[in-house]
């Protein structure tokens, strides 16, 4: 399977635990995108990289989540002290970067924080 | 909130019949627009896009219009099928992805 590859596929937590999300994105795609949805929302833009670089950040990012893209492959998100709030899906999406190419995405890291 | 998202919008059609989701979008600057399959417990899978210079594509079975005058795009199924229910996003991009709220299909057998 070449799509991109999101682990673990579900994580519950207890609120004040950090947590770690990986993203595998479709090998040659240099364009790297985190997405946060809620139930019966389409997906809210959190962050997106180009290769290794981070461009833009969402104000939804707050300090206690970072992400990164060390090599310029995959990418983790990192949710610090979580929140009963940051429940929610986070997807990866990755596109080859060229003008409107369109994002694929994976099936998400389901999170629970209890 | 959370009660407010949980309020799809839903189109129940009968299996054979075509189906037409609506999608309003709000930036006159967005160039390029792509709709999405969500399946539950899935990530959106990519079904047809459309470039602003176009007012009509058709892919298999889907047809997307767009019509930027009032700014309003539609997703067109054919034969619709039990397969195809799920929930439909449209987004829109300039600089960035913008997804809608969405529309669950639910194909009647």
């Amino acid at each position: 399977d070449t799509g991109v590859s999101q682990n673990p596929r579900h994580k519950i937590t207890k609120r004040g635990q950090n947590v770690t999300f990986r993203c595998d994105p479709i090998s040659e795609h240099n364009r790297l995108y985190w997405y946060r949805q809620t139930l019966g929302q389409g997906p809210e833009f959190l962050t997106y990289f180009q290769n290794e670089a981070q461009l833009e950040k969402s104000r939804l990012l707050s300090d206690r989540f970072s992400a990164e893209r060390p090599k310029g492959s995959f990418s983790t998100l990192e949710i610090q002290r979580t929140e009963q709030g940051d429940s929610a899906m986070y997807l990866c999406a990755s596109s080859s970067g060229t003008d409107n190419s369109p994002l694929h995405f994976g099936n998400g890291t389901r999170l629970t924080v209890t | 909130g959370e009660s407010v998202g949980l309020h799809l919008p839903t189109l129940s059609v009968q299996e054979g019949d075509n189906s037409i989701i609506n999608c309003a979008y709000s930036n006159s600057a967005s160039d390029y627009f792509i709709w999405y399959k969500q399946e539950s417990g899935k990530g959106p899978q990519f079904i047809i896009d459309i470039r602003s210079n176009m007012d009509k594509r058709q892919g298999q079975r889907v047809t997307v219009l767009l019509n930027k005058t009032v700014k309003h795009l539609s997703l067109q199924i054919a034969a619709t099928q039990p397969g195809d229910s799920a929930v439909y996003f449209c987004a829109e991009i300039y600089q960035k992805v913008t997804f809608g709220t969405g529309t669950k299909l639910q194909v009647i057998p």
